[in-house]
């Protein structure tokens, strides 16, 4: 059973820092890599998406690297500011015969706080 | 542009009492999901629609049942609440199943507490 972990649990950090986050599973077999972000009381919203085949996907400060083989990802947020605060979680599919429904398995989150 | 809407956003039950939880999406999206996220938990998949007429468990379906009601409707029914099924609730959809089908979008969640 694919389990997807993800350290820190939280993390505070004064403005303007560059961060990373991490996420590992413990099945590489994986067809891609989600990251959210959840505001508080909010739903999900989908970051990035990097594909098996992909080492990284950018948006604007935002960069998420994929190693498959070691079972990790990491997601870089350059210039950290205070509306970055949020709960980010990280996700993967269940494959399926080589496609994927959206069964996902997600990590446990990382708290993020930017402080002025 | 609504996405998927849940409803309600709160509910407050006794131990014992049914209760369902209405999801719809306007998106013409095939498939739908419902998770439960616990503190320290993550988000767990209860029960998972690949397309309509047809519905699956998911990782944590005991206490729950499901109707995918037409394309746009997938609800969550809970016969018979307990403390234990205290969590927030997320509906999802996405286009299809394979290929991209984890594109996911979600609602803004349901809060509910069982007493």
């Amino acid at each position: 059973k694919q389990e997807v972990t993800q350290i820190p649990a939280a993390l505070s950090v004064p403005e303007g820092e560059n961060l990373v986050l991490n996420c590992s599973f413990t099945d590489s077999a994986i067809y891609n890599l989600q990251w959210f972000r959840q505001d508080p009381g909010k739903g999900l919203t989908s970051l990035l998406l990097i594909q098996s085949s992909q080492r990284e996907q950018t948006s604007g400060r935002l960069n998420a690297s994929l190693d498959k083989s070691s079972g990790r990802s990491t997601l870089y947020i350059a210039a950290s500011q205070p509306g970055d605060s949020a709960t980010y979680l990280c996700a993967v599919p269940e494959n399926a015969g080589g496609t994927s429904y959206g069964k996902l398995t997600f990590g446990q989150g990382t708290i993020l706080t930017v402080h002025p | 542009n609504a996405g998927v809407t849940q409803t309600p956003k709160f509910q407050v039950l006794k131990t014992g009492q049914s209760m369902t939880l209405q999801c719809a999406q306007d998106m013409n999206h095939n498939s739908m999901y419902w998770y439960r996220q616990d503190p320290g938990m993550g988000l767990r998949l209860i029960y998972y629609s690949a397309s309509e007429g047809t519905t699956d468990k998911g990782e944590v379906p005991n206490g729950y049942n499901v109707s995918r009601l037409n394309k746009r409707e997938f609800s969550l029914r809970l016969e018979s609440a307990a403390p234990s099924q205290t969590s927030v609730y997320f509906c999802a959809s996405s286009p299809r199943a394979g290929a991209g089908a984890n594109v996911l979008t979600f609602g803004a969640g349901s809060r509910l507490t069982v007493l």
